[in-house]
C-alpha cells in the first residue's frame, strides 16, 4: 500500500529533552512538509523540502530541526528550545498537484 | 489579509440537507485547489481536487470554483451525521509544491 507512516503515535516526554519524530511515504513524492496543528486551530508550516538535501523554514520554524537525506525519509526534531511542544504533528507530502497527509503524532511535553 | 480564508462555524445543518462550505483565496494566480475533511483528532484527509472554473461532483460532494470572484465552495448533498467533521479549503500557490490551508470550518449535520 503506498502512503505516509508517522511514528509513534503518542509521544510522552519530559520538559528539556529533544524529540524526534519519523516520517516515511512510499508515494514517490519529491516534496515533504511538517504542520502543527493545535486544538481548535489551523495548520501552521514548520518546515518543507521539495528535494533530497534541500529545506526550508516555514512560519514557525523556530525550536524545530528537519534533515532530507532520503527521498522516502524527512524526520522532525523538536529541540527544548521550542516553548510550546504540546502538539499535535502532521507530515504530509506531495506530487505537483496534491498533498497528502500521514496520520499524525500526537506530542505531549510535561 | 489572510491568504485563504473560510468561516469558522460551526455549521449546522439537519441530516439530509445541502452543506455549502466557503472558501476565497487572495492569491489571483493560484492554480489548484483542494478540500480536505478532518475529523476531530485525525489528520486531514483529501477528499476534493478542482483545477478548472466550474463544477466537480464526485459523489454526494460538488466543488465549485471560480476563479474571476476567487471564490472555491463545497456542497455536501444529503448531509449525513458521519460528514460532521472540520473542512479545510487549501490552494496551490503559482502551481508549485507550496500549499496554503484556510483556519476550517466546523460543519455539524444534526440527525
Amino acid at each position: 500500500d503506498g502512503g505516509i507512516t508517522q511514528s509513534p503515535k503518542y509521544l510522552f516526554r519530559k520538559e528539556g529533552q529533544n524529540v524526534t519524530l519519523s516520517c516515511e511515504q512510499n508515494l514517490n513524492h519529491d516534496a515533504m512538509y511538517w504542520y502543527r496543528q493545535d486544538p481548535g486551530q489551523g495548520l501552521r508550516l514548520i518546515y518543507y523540502s521539495q528535494i533530497v538535501n534541500d529545506f526550508q523554514k516555514g512560519d514557525i520554524a523556530e525550536g524545530y530541526s528537519v534533515s532530507r537525506e532520503k527521498k522516502e525519509s524527512f524526520p522532525l526534531t523538536v529541540t527544548s528550545a521550542q516553548k510550546n511542544p504540546t502538539a499535535f504533528y502532521l507530515c504530509a507530502s506531495s506530487d505537483l498537484y496534491e498533498q497528502y497527509f500521514g496520520p499524525g503524532t500526537r506530542l505531549t511535553v510535561t | 489579509q489572510k491568504e485563504v480564508e473560510q468561516n469558522s462555524g460551526p455549521l449546522s445543518v439537519p441530516e439530509g440537507a445541502i452543506a455549502s462550505l466557503n472558501c476565497t483565496y487572495s492569491d489571483r494566480v493560484s492554480q489548484s485547489f483542494f478540500w480536505y475533511r478532518q475529523y476531530s483528532g485525525k489528520s486531514p484527509e483529501l477528499i476534493m481536487s478542482i483545477y478548472s472554473n466550474g463544477d466537480k461532483e464526485d459523489g454526494r460532494f460538488t466543488a465549485q470554483l471560480n476563479k474571476a470572484s476567487q471564490y472555491v465552495s463545497l456542497l455536501i448533498r444529503d448531509s449525513q451525521p458521519s460528514d460532521s467533521a472540520t473542512y479545510l479549503c487549501a490552494v496551490n500557490i503559482r502551481n508549485g509544491q507550496n500549499f496554503v490551508f484556510g483556519p476550517g470550518t466546523r460543519l455539524s449535520v444534526l440527525p
